[in-house]
């Protein structure tokens, strides 16, 4: 089956303005998670989505950033007055479930590379 | 909260020479350890975990990982490195229990393989 998509592959946007990043998840998955991937950083989390419970939003990095997800599917991730330091690769992740007792894997999109001028 | 070092920002290695990854973590508790695998404009791609049992893990492509909690490592390992291996390779950490959704990574480690 198909895994997980992100759109665009690639962004490139001037400093100030907005973005928004999409992310389908594989189908039947009700988790889905965003990570940001900084120039030789790991992985860091930004926030999780799971069924229609209210989503962990503690990894957003400031109020310019923000994400949706429609009908416990698609998700948009938004930056607005991007910053250079926004530049990173923005990381989509879907899993059957969330955590508890048990884990679920989580798998991963290619990212979207965002640069910011 | 926990955390991930990993030491080596790059290794390189000849095609057919073993290799060794460390990867040492910091939690409180039994961790959820995992190890990724990221190919260039690829996503990650799971590895292999650890839950409990057994402390040496076998994934996927040969791989294999060693928990030892006395030294909170998480070591991955191959006998014999492919040109194909060449990629970055995350250890990730996930809290068990509550949250356990959340992954904390490593900051990575580059590996190169000479033909």
């Amino acid at each position: 089956g198909a895994g997980v998509s992100q759109s665009p592959s690639n962004k490139v946007t001037e400093k100030g303005k907005d973005v928004e990043l999409r992310c389908d998840p594989i189908s039947g998955h009700t988790a889905l998670y965003w990570y940001r991937q900084s120039l030789g950083q790991g992985l860091e989390f930004l926030i999780y989505f799971q069924g229609n419970s209210a989503p962990d939003k503690s990894g957003l990095p400031s109020d310019r950033f923000s994400a949706e997800r429609t009908g416990g599917s698609v998700s948009t991730l938004t930056i607005q007055r991007t910053q250079q330091e926004d530049s990173a690769v923005y990381l989509c992740a879907s899993s059957l479930g969330g955590g508890g007792a048990s884990y679920n894997e989580q798998f991963f999109g290619p990212g979207t590379r965002l640069t910011v001028l | 909260a926990q955390s991930v070092t990993q030491p080596d920002i790059h290794i390189t290695v000849s095609e057919g020479a073993s290799l060794e990854l460390r990867c040492n973590y910091s939690y409180g508790a039994t961790p959820y350890l995992f190890w990724y695998v990221q190919s260039p404009g690829q996503g990650l791609q799971l590895l292999l975990k650890y839950f409990s049992g057994d402390t040496l893990v076998q994934g996927i492509k040969g791989f294999e990982a060693e928990f030892k909690r006395s030294q909170s490592s998480f070591n991955l390992r191959k006998p014999s490195v492919h040109w194909s291996d060449a990629a970055e390779y995350f250890c990730a950490v996930g809290a068990a229990g509550a949250g356990s959704y959340q992954l904390t990574f490593g900051k990575g480690t580059k590996l190169s393989v000479i033909p």
